[in-house]
Parts: structure tokens; C-alpha cells; sequence
């Protein structure tokens, strides 16, 4: 079956340290990705899309993600994180369905101290 | 205009009742999806409506779990006879196109006691 794998649950980083989370998908075609945030007490929002041409995309508020696919990878970057990057993060893919269903990884928390 | 929208925001219930969870997409989004986030893990996909098209019900629990909509306006999820381990964030999604991104409600959550 299909899935997502984020490998860091709980990151704590200190103000302007650099930041990159994981994402890695099983299933060999065609890919659609996505990362989402939820802010606290806020909804679900696209930070970040690939869907074809220059694997290296940009988001919002200075992110941005590398899609490998030779290491069916999708990792989230920034270089220097906020204290507002706090908020659980969430890597999805839209594998081969014609449906557009996205299947989610675990979520990812960020805690950001000032 | 208006995000997505869903109704209740919260819903406490006994096991063993039913329960109708809204969801108003954003206007002109033909696409519509239900997802369930359980806590502590990401989203699951539930279904899938695109316009009168038979919707995608790969992703529905058990029989207890169904959904309806009407053309390209509101859906509903039911759950009848709820268990605990229907407690969960329940999660709707619209979008002008399957291709595109999704645009997510701020979710219903449900407690079964």
C-alpha cells in the first residue's frame, strides 16, 4: 500500500537555526506533493506543491522543498526558522489516483523557542 | 469569498448514537473530500465527490460511515451507531479540480463517550 513516512515527530529548535524535515513516499509513477502546516488553533494550509518540472520549489514564508525521486524523498527546508514557524507540518502525496486523494504522513510538530 | 466551512465544530456523543457532520465547500470547487486525523497521526481519506460523478468510497471505515452530496454544494458525513474509536478530527477539503490544491475546513471534532 501506499504511504508516507515523516521521521521526526518533535523538533525543538532555538530562533534562526536551520531547519529540514523529512518526507519519504512509497510508489514508483508519477507523484504530486505537498506540504501542509497547521498553525495552532488555525486549519490546514499548502505551504508548498510540486507537481512537475524544477524539483526545488518554493513556499511561503521561505520554505521550500526538494523533490528526489531517486530517493522517493520530498524534505522541507528552511534556513533560519521563527518563533511563528511553531505549528505541526504535514507531508502529503497524491499518488497515481486519479481522484486526487492525498495520503498523509504523521505530522510533524515544530516548536520554535525564542 | 468564504474557505470551506464545517458544522458542528465540536460534537460530544454517547456510543451507540448517529451523528451528521456538514461540510460547505467553497463555491465553484467541484471537487470534495472527507478525511479523518485521529490523534497524534496525519489525515486519512475517507471520500471523494466530483460532481455527479460516483464518488470514491474506498476509504470509509465500516458500513457505519456514509456520505452524501448534492451536486457541487453541501456534504454530509454520518456515522451511525458511533464507537470510541470514532473519536477523531473529521476533516473536509474542496478544490476546483482533483489536480489542484486542497482547501481544508477547520474540522469537526468528535468525541464518543
Amino acid at each position: 500500500a501506499q504511504s508516507v513516512s515523516q521521521h521526526n515527530h518533535h523538533v525543538i529548535l532555538s530562533e534562526a537555526a536551520s531547519l529540514e524535515l523529512g518526507c519519504n513516499y512509497s510508489y514508483g509513477g508519477t507523484v504530486n506533493l505537498f506540504w501542509y502546516v497547521q498553525y495552532p488553533g488555525q486549519h490546514l494550509q499548502l505551504l508548498l506543491k510540486y507537481f512537475s518540472g524544477d524539483p526545488l520549489v518554493k513556499g511561503i514564508k521561505g520554505f521550500e522543498a526538494e523533490f528526489i525521486k531517486s530517493k522517493f524523498s520530498f524534505n522541507l527546508r528552511k534556513p533560519s526558522v521563527q518563533w511563528s514557524d511553531t505549528a505541526e507540518y504535514f507531508c502529503a502525496v497524491n499518488a497515481g489516483s486519479n481522484t486526487g486523494k492525498l495520503i498523509f504522513g504523521q505530522g510533524t510538530t515544530l516548536q520554535v523557542k525564542p | 469569498g468564504a474557505g470551506v466551512s464545517q458544522s458542528p465544530s465540536n460534537k460530544v456523543t454517547e456510543k451507540g448514537k448517529d451523528v451528521e457532520l456538514r461540510c460547505d465547500p467553497i463555491s465553484g470547487h467541484t471537487a470534495l473530500y472527507w478525511y479523518r486525523q485521529r490523534l497524534g497521526q496525519g489525515l486519512e481519506f475517507l471520500i471523494y465527490f466530483q460532481g455527479n460523478s460516483a464518488p470514491d468510497k474506498s476509504g470509509l471505515p465500516s458500513d457505519r460511515f456514509s456520505a452524501e452530496r448534492t451536486g457541487e454544494s453541501v456534504s454530509t458525513l454520518t456515522i451511525q451507531r458511533t464507537q470510541q474509536e470514532d473519536s477523531a478530527v473529521y476533516l473536509c477539503a474542496s478544490t476546483p479540480t482533483y489536480k489542484a490544491e486542497q482547501f481544508f475546513g477547520p474540522g469537526t471534532r468528535l468525541t464518543v463517550l
